[in-house]
């Protein structure tokens, strides 16, 4: 199975900063890469596909970038509906597996 | 807008089969651009694929639940559906069935809101 890491687990920040989230492959899956945000009770939601693509209706301040085995997500400016967890999820090879989450919450 | 809903009994026992519903309004399951996912969340964890069906009845399943999963599909009730069998208290979790899109990225674009099992006697 492709194991997915990311970094950092969690991560407190404020309103108005930028948040980086990475996601590491165990081997390369080019860009079969999308992030989701969950909130809590709630359904995961897409918020980048193939590794950079904006998925429609996402604000633009969500941004991907990455192939190979490296990836990250940028929030540039975070917003309060913006504390969630963020995972990545491989669709390069099945199983399917996801990151275990970065939760980002309020400093 | 497709919408999803997922159904089922909220409690089961072990060793029993566990089976869910998605049903989905809006829109049909019919058809080659998408296809229709089983994920899980054990309480507090991460996610979990358990596999995927496609119009065609293709299916691919995660191989830690290959020997108990089924999914099929029912296009008169346009509606998808999960069997796991001898469940046990490992399958405790929140189930979402999730449509995916065809493409290179196949990611999951629309999500039923979730139905909590619990496995216990």
């Amino acid at each position: 199975d492709i194991q997915m890491t990311q970094s950092p687990s969690s991560l407190s920040a404020s309103v108005g900063d930028r948040v980086t989230i990475t996601c590491r492959a165990s081997q390369n899956i080019s860009t079969y890469l999308n992030w989701y945000q969950q909130k809590p009770g709630k359904a995961p939601k897409v918020l980048i596909y193939a590794a950079s693509i904006l998925q429609s209706g996402v604000p633009s301040r969500f941004t991907g970038s990455g192939s190979g085995t490296d990836f990250t997500l940028t929030i540039s400016s975070l917003q309060p509906e913006d504390f969630a967890t963020y995972c990545c999820h491989q669709t390069y090879r099945t199983p399917w597996t996801f990151g275990p989450g970065t939760t980002v919450d309020i400093k | 807008q497709v919408q999803l809903q997922e159904s089922g009994p909220g409690l089961v026992k072990p060793s029993q089969t566990l089976s869910l519903t998605c049903a989905a309004s809006g829109g049909s399951i019919s058809g080659d651009n998408y296809f229709w996912t089983w994920i899980r969340q054990h309480p507090g964890k991460g996610l979990e694929w358990i596999g995927h069906i496609f119009y065609s009845g293709t299916a691919y399943y995660n191989p830690s639940l290959r020997s108990r999963v089924t999914l099929s599909l029912d296009t008169s009730k346009n509606q998808f559906s999960l069997i796991l069998s001898s469940v046990t208290a490992a399958d405790t979790a929140v189930y979402f069935c999730a449509r995916g899109l065809r493409d290179h990225s196949s990611n999951m674009d629309i999500w039923g809101q979730g139905t909590t099992v619990i496995v216990s006697s």
